[in-house]
């Protein structure tokens, strides 16, 4: 079965400093990646999506992802982040092979203090 | 834009009682599906639904059944609500139809608090 990880359950960062979150998924085959972002109090939405191509994918507010498959990995990046990019940060997968499910990674808390 | 709506955004019930879900797409989509969001676990999929009166279990189906009737509703059913079931429960919707990229949509959530 798929499994999503990320690396950390809680990150806390001072504002402009720069922002990696870990993800790793177990399937072998074709996948899309996604990151969510869960800001406090509203629903999730999609920051950004790979489903083939450049690797490297930009999203909204000026975050960014680079899918490594060698490596099973799909890390989360932004160079300066900022007290309103406090929010939860969910990795997810969907394997071409796996249906229409989406498997979730277990969320990282971001806090960004000012 | 897609738009998910859920019926409550809070909703308080007693142990043993019957709680229905509802959530609505308005963007004509296939797939919809029911998750629950708990602290450190992410979000699990407990059902989904592929076509009208079609449905399929997920992670975690055990306590809950599910019914679509029309394409745009998908309801989440608690036959029996216990304190386990307290939790935030997401639903989205997705293209589907046989489309190999897809991107889920998420509604607003509907906190639920089980005594």
């Amino acid at each position: 079965a798929q499994s999503v990880s990320q690396h950390n359950h809680h990150v806390i960062l001072s504002e402009a400093a720069s922002l990696e979150l870990g993800c790793n998924y177990s399937y072998g085959g074709t996948v899309n990646l996604f990151w969510y972002v869960q800001y406090p109090g509203q629903h999730l939405q999609l920051l950004l999506k790979y489903f083939s191509g450049d690797p490297l994918v930009k999203g909204i507010k000026g975050f960014e992802a680079e899918f490594i498959k060698s490596k099973f990995s799909f890390n989360l990046r932004k160079p300066s982040v900022q007290w309103s990019d406090t929010a939860e940060y969910f990795c997810a997968v969907n394997a071409e092979n796996y249906g229409q499910n989406f498997v979730f990674g277990p969320g990282t808390r971001l806090s960004v203090l000012p | 834009d897609v738009k998910v709506t859920q019926s409550s955004r809070y909703l308080v019930k007693r142990t043993g009682e019957k709680v229905f879900l509802e959530c609505v797409q308005d963007m004509d989509h296939e797939n919809m599906f029911w998750y629950r969001q708990d602290p450190g676990l992410g979000l699990r999929l407990i059902y989904f639904s592929y076509d009208v009166k079609m449905k399929e279990k997920g992670d975690i189906p055990e306590g809950y059944s599910v019914s679509r009737e029309k394409k745009e509703r998908f309801s989440l059913i608690l036959e029996s609500a216990s304190t386990n079931q307290t939790s935030m429960y997401l639903c989205a919707s997705s293209l589907g139809g046989g489309a190999t990229q897809e991107t889920q949509y998420f509604g607003p959530g509907t906190r639920l608090l089980v005594l």
